[in-house]
């Protein structure tokens, strides 16, 4: 079964400093691969995708990810934090079993930029 | 073009009760899938519709069910509700379902 796996539930960053929230998957078969993001009491918006084009995938707000299969990773990078970036970001990977509107998520990593 | 919309955002009700919450998908798109999101659980499949038959479901007893119109619109009704039943039921669309979804704001539910 498929199964998405964030690494720390809080990471805290300053204003200005690279963020790095980890996201690791298991999957039989190439996977389709999302970041959102939260902002409180909305719901989930989409950052950026992976759907076996290129392996770094660039989003909005200046939100990057790598796809790396031999790690089954798909860490999300962003190079400076600004305070409106602090939300909760989910990762997630799409149910290829059936080919259906599945998405199994991660726990979620609360992101607190400081100034 | 408008984003998924979602009916009401929040709700109040007592145990024992049922509810129904609305969902409207992007224009175009048929599948509309839902999540139930709770400080302990997280985010949760509930099930997925596609021109309107029911193609997936989660791990949620039969309390939980739902349907979808031919206009792709969706709703979901919980009977019989219980205090745990309180969470963010979230609705997301997409074109064919295994593609990007694209999420509304949710219906907070609050049971007492």
């Amino acid at each position: 079964a498929q199964s998405v796996t964030q690494l720390g539930s809080h990471v805290s960053v300053s204003e200005g400093a690279l963020v790095l929230l980890r996201c690791n998957y298991s999957s039989s078969v190439p996977p389709y691969l999302f970041w959102y993001v939260q902002y409180p009491n909305q719901g989930l918006q989409l950052l950026l995708k992976y759907t076996s084009a290129a392996t770094l995938v660039k989003g909005i707000n200046g939100f990057e990810a790598e796809f790396k299969k031999s790690e089954t990773s798909f860490h999300l990078t962003k190079p400076s934090a600004h305070m409106s970036d602090a939300a909760e970001y989910f990762c997630a990977v799409s149910d290829l079993n059936g080919n259906t509107g599945k998405l199994i998520f991660g726990q979620g990593t609360t992101l607190q930029v400081k100034p | 073009k408008a984003g998924v919309t979602q009916t009401p955002r929040y709700l109040i009700k007592t145990r024992g009760q049922q509810v129904t919450l609305s969902c409207s998908p992007i224009s175009g798109h048929r599948s509309v899938s839902w999540y139930q999101q709770t400080p302990g659980q997280g985010l949760q499949f509930l099930f997925e519709y596609f021109s309107e038959t029911q193609r997936n479901k989660g791990n949620f007893p039969g309390r939980f069910s739902g349907r979808q119109f031919s206009n792709s619109r969706s709703e979901m009704n919980v009977s019989t509700l219980e205090l745990g039943d309180s969470a963010l039921y979230l609705c997301a669309s997409s074109l064919t379902g295994p593609e990007t979804q694209y999420f509304g704001p949710g219906t907070r539910l609050l049971v007492l």
